[in-house]
């Protein structure tokens, strides 16, 4: 069965510093990878997705994020945060086959400091 | 183009009652997820449905039931309410069937069980 792993449940950077979201998967395949951002008193949203093809994946907001098979890595990275991320992120992951349900890690909580 | 949509948004319900939340998904949108989202267990997997057919159920009790109608509409009921039911519920909606294809949440019905 696959599983999520995010480290550290709440994350805290300055304005402007760089934002790093570990995820890690455990699956004997390489699945499909999202980040999803859930902001206060809303649901989630998509910021990226891997499937195949190039490992280094761009989203919205200025967010990407790298897949690394020998890592069974997707870190979640921006270079300058601004007040506007503070939220709570989620990694999840689908098997290739997409007919199990997508399986979410806990969730990391951004805090972004002035 | 209007966005999932769950009626009510806040519910308060005593041990022992039922409740039936309602989902609406994106016009066009025919697949429609259900989560459980608490502090403890993040965000789990109730159930999936397409074209009014349940194609995944995650591991809760048999209190927690789902259907979908022709529409796409979906609802879910809990029935002999326990605390450990005070939740968020979020449904998320996607074109296709398939848990590799973008899911879009609602904010969420905020149950409290008392």
């Amino acid at each position: 069965a696959q599983s999520v792993t995010q480290l550290g449940s709440h994350v805290s950077v300055s304005e402007g510093a760089l934002v790093l979201l570990r995820c890690n998967y455990s699956s004997s395949v390489p699945p499909y990878l999202f980040w999803y951002v859930q902001y206060p008193n809303q649901g989630l949203q998509l910021l990226l997705k891997y499937t195949t093809g190039a490992t280094l994946v761009k989203g919205i907001n200025g967010f990407e994020a790298e897949f690394k098979k020998s890592e069974t890595s997707f870190h979640l990275t921006k270079p300058s945060a601004h007040m506007s991320d503070a939220a709570e992120y989620f990694c999840a992951v689908s098997d290739l086959s997409g007919n199990t349900p997508l399986v979410f890690g806990k969730g990391t909580r951004l805090s972004v400091i002035a | 183009k209007a966005g999932v949509t769950q009626t009510p948004r806040y519910l308060i319900k005593t041990r022992g009652q039922q409740v039936t939340l309602s989902c609406s998904p994106i016009s066009g949108h025919r697949s429609v997820s259900w989560y459980q989202q608490t502090p403890g267990q993040g965000l789990q997997f109730l159930f999936e449905y397409f074209s009014e057919t349940q194609r995944n159920k995650g591991n809760f009790p048999g209190r927690f039931s789902g259907r979908q109608f022709s529409n796409s509409r979906s609802e879910m009921n809990v029935s002999t309410l326990e605390l450990g039911d005070s939740a968020l519920y979020l449904c998320a909606s996607s074109l296709a069937v398939g848990s590799y294809n973008e899911q879009f949440f609602g904010p969420g019905t905020r149950l409290t069980v008392l």
